[in-house]
């Protein structure tokens, strides 16, 4: 069975570009949720996203948004990207959700941005 | 928002020794307590998910226990490995909505 499958891995944007990064769930899960971790924090929490539908969101600014296909693969999008933005973005798939379901993770997108 | 803490933040051991660290989170509303172990250049890996007061797991030497009433997880690691050198994060939820992740517990074995 396929693992998660994000891509790409690695990117490098200037300030004020946007980035686009794609996740692919483990066949079957229909949850997918996206998190950021920059260095000394923990993951914080950007999404969640059920069957094509938002199910709850995080305290990030509106630069950051989402989508799920009705494939459930899931794009996170970040507009005017900011220095700040410079993080290792992981996602993860569930079969019932991110709160009570075993979370996949993928790899990691990390983007830098100068 | 939901406010997590882990304790330590780090920890060095012996291979051998026995350890334990705590996750402290709010009592009221809890849902769900998951635990991860992040290895340093993989990806997090689910260890557990408790969801009852007085609950308690395993998996090989690993154990947790949960208390919901007054808002506690501890991990237990018995015989430490080097292998077992990861970062330990738990994330609870509480309002069947609203999960966070703790900043985790660092924790190196030294052979």
């Amino acid at each position: 069975k396929a693992g998660v499958t994000q891509t790409p891995r690695y990117l490098i944007k200037t300030r004020g570009q946007q980035v686009t990064l794609s996740c692919s769930p483990i066949s079957g899960h229909r949850s997918v949720s996206w998190y950021q971790q920059t260095p000394g924090q923990g993951l914080q929490f950007l999404f969640e996203y059920f069957s094509e539908t938002q199910r709850n969101k995080g305290n990030f600014p509106g630069r950051f948004s989402g989508r799920q296909f009705s494939n459930s693969r899931s794009e996170m999008n970040v507009s005017t990207l900011e220095l700040g933005d410079s993080a290792l973005y992981l996602c993860a798939s569930s079969l019932v959700g991110a709160n009570t379901g075993e979370l996949f993770f993928g790899e990691g997108s990390r983007l830098t941005v100068l | 928002i939901l406010n997590v803490e882990q304790s330590p933040q780090s920890l060095h051991v012996q291979e051998g020794d026995s350890t334990n660290f705590t996750c402290s989170f709010p009592s009221s509303n809890f849902y769900a307590l998951h635990w991860y172990r992040w290895e340093t250049a993989k990806s997090p890996e689910a260890l557990f998910v408790m969801t009852l007061n007085g609950d308690e797991k395993k998996k090989g030497r690993i154990s947790a226990t949960l208390n919901t009433k007054e808002g506690y997880s501890y991990l237990y690691i018995k015989g430490s490995q080097p292998e077992d050198s990861a970062t330990y994060l738990c994330a609870p939820t509480v309002n069947n909505n609203d999960m966070r992740f703790g900043a985790g517990t660092r924790l190196t074995v030294k052979p």
